[in-house]
């Protein structure tokens, strides 16, 4: 009963590198999303996936990709890493899109870029 | 413009006291109203959630309440344990094309005290 897995849990990258940060999860869940959390501050959501196949712009998109590769993976890419991109990501899903339907966390991955 | 506020960064209370969280927001499309609880290096779990058509809702030790005229929300701790310690976000979901942007709090810190 892992729940919402994420890879890699931590990661360093020059300026410049990319990578792709991995999630996945074992719910049957139709959403998925890719938030940021920055110290001090709250949750800002990245992209999200209300299923599969469809993916759509949060509030702070500039700089990443995703694609929702399965019902159960939805990745973030990361083409050209910038030291404003130094933050933790958490990625989620819920069951639903909206509709009081909590969002299921993993644990994060924490990223620093130098 | 920040739609979500959770004016105090950190709270502390003595141990089998009450604890209140709160929170103000702006949007008045929001349709569900929820917080999320974050201990150290793992991602937030759902606590508890309430709908705009209801002012309160209870869980045990933990009770939210809703005053849509003062766009407020708050959490009430009772009593509180020192296993409450953690980071509080409240969240708020929107309907229709907003359902999937949950948007959240910057956070409060509790620090409950043996």
């Amino acid at each position: 009963n892992a729940g919402v897995t994420q890879t890699p849990k931590f990661q360093v990258l020059k300026t410049g590198q990319s990578m792709t940060l991995q999630c996945a999860q074992d719910m049957n869940h139709n959403s998925m999303y890719w938030y940021r959390q920055d110290p001090g501050m709250g949750l800002r959501l990245i992209y999200y996936s209300a299923s599969e196949g469809t993916t759509d712009k949060g509030e702070v998109p500039n700089g990443y990709n995703v694609s929702r590769l399965n019902k159960r993976e939805f990745s973030l890419r990361l083409e050209s890493a910038a030291p404003s991109q130094t933050s933790v990501y958490f990625c989620a899903s819920s069951p639903l899109q909206g509709r009081n339907s909590p969002l299921h966390f993993g644990n994060g991955t924490r990223l620093t870029v130098t | 413009d920040q739609q979500v506020k959770q004016n105090s960064p950190s709270l502390s209370v003595q141990e089998g006291r009450i604890s209140i969280l709160n929170c103000d927001y702006t949007n008045s499309m929001f349709d569900y109203f929820l917080w999320y609880k974050k201990y150290p290096a793992e991602g937030p779990t759902f606590l508890i959630s309430i709908s705009s058509i209801k002012d309160k809702n209870e869980d045990g030790r933990f009770t939210v309440f809703l005053n849509k005229s003062a766009k407020h929300l708050s959490l009430h701790i009772v009593p509180s344990q020192p296993g409450d310690s953690a980071v509080y976000f409240c969240a708020f979901q929107g309907e229709g094309t907003n359902a999937g942007k949950s948007t959240f709090g910057d956070g409060t810190t509790l620090t409950v005290k043996p």
